[in-house]
């Protein structure tokens, strides 16, 4: 079935560098943007960025220009986002999603979720 | 402080019609026909229920239903019922943010 598997939770330390994987599934990986959501606890939904599978380009929010990184591994069908200057307030759930119910290429929603990474920074 | 505005509450009882408003800028709401609701229960991850302003996705219940006037989208929750108990996001395209979500509005069912 569609789906998409997030790597384990992780715990760092502040100033650290974090790195999550999405493996996506049962849908044809280069034809549907892949976006990164994360959740704090108790918090509303923040838009990260997204990368397109087929080219590798991508898209970050303003917020997180200059730490972070998203690359894709086409072979495994898997995404990777990296997080760096990790501050206490990146404590959070991170969701990578997608749409391949949408059109190809479609840019504006996801209606496929993965089960989220959780991150915790503490010293 | 989230880009789009959402009320924090609504409630209704069952069988009701309610309504959760998402108020944003000429730079994303009033510009772009891309708004999208979704529907997160506690613990779970959220769900696609309206995007493109209006449109269901297949399997999407027809008591939800999306529209927009000027700034500001709305979605609207008819026959109200236990499991549509949960927290609503919407979201928008925005010129130079890409995508921006509002603060997210928790249902209750009375």
């Amino acid at each position: 079935q569609v789906q998409l598997v997030q790597s384990g939770a992780e715990v760092k330390r502040p100033g650290a560098s974090v790195e999550f994987s999405c493996t996506a599934s049962g849908y044809r990986f280069s034809n549907h943007y892949i976006h990164w959501v994360r959740q704090a606890p108790g918090q509303g939904l923040e838009w990260m960025g997204l990368i397109s599978p087929s080219d590798g380009d991508t898209d970050y929010a303003q917020k997180f220009q200059g730490r972070l990184t998203m690359t894709r591994d086409t072979s495994t069908s898997t995404v990777y986002m990296q997080l760096n200057g990790l501050r206490s307030e990146d404590a959070a759930l991170y969701y990578c999603a997608a749409g391949p119910s949408l059109a190809v290429y479609y840019y504006y929603a996801m209606d496929v979720w993965g089960q989220g990474t959780a991150v915790t920074v503490s010293s | 402080q989230s880009a789009l505005t959402q009320p924090a509450s609504v409630s209704g009882s069952p069988g009701q019609s309610i309504t959760i408003s998402c108020t944003g800028t000429g730079r994303d709401i009033g510009f772009y026909n891309h708004v999208s609701w979704y529907q997160q229960h506690p613990d779970k991850a959220p769900k696609l229920i309206i995007y493109d302003v209006t449109i269901r996705p297949s399997g999407v219940s027809n008591r939800f239903s999306g529209s927009k006037s000027d700034n500001t989208a709305s979605l609207t929750i008819s026959g109200l019922q236990a499991e549509d108990e949960a927290d609503y996001y919407c979201s928008s395209y925005r010129s130079r943010d890409s995508l921006v979500f509002g603060g997210g509005t928790k249902v209750t069912v009375l």
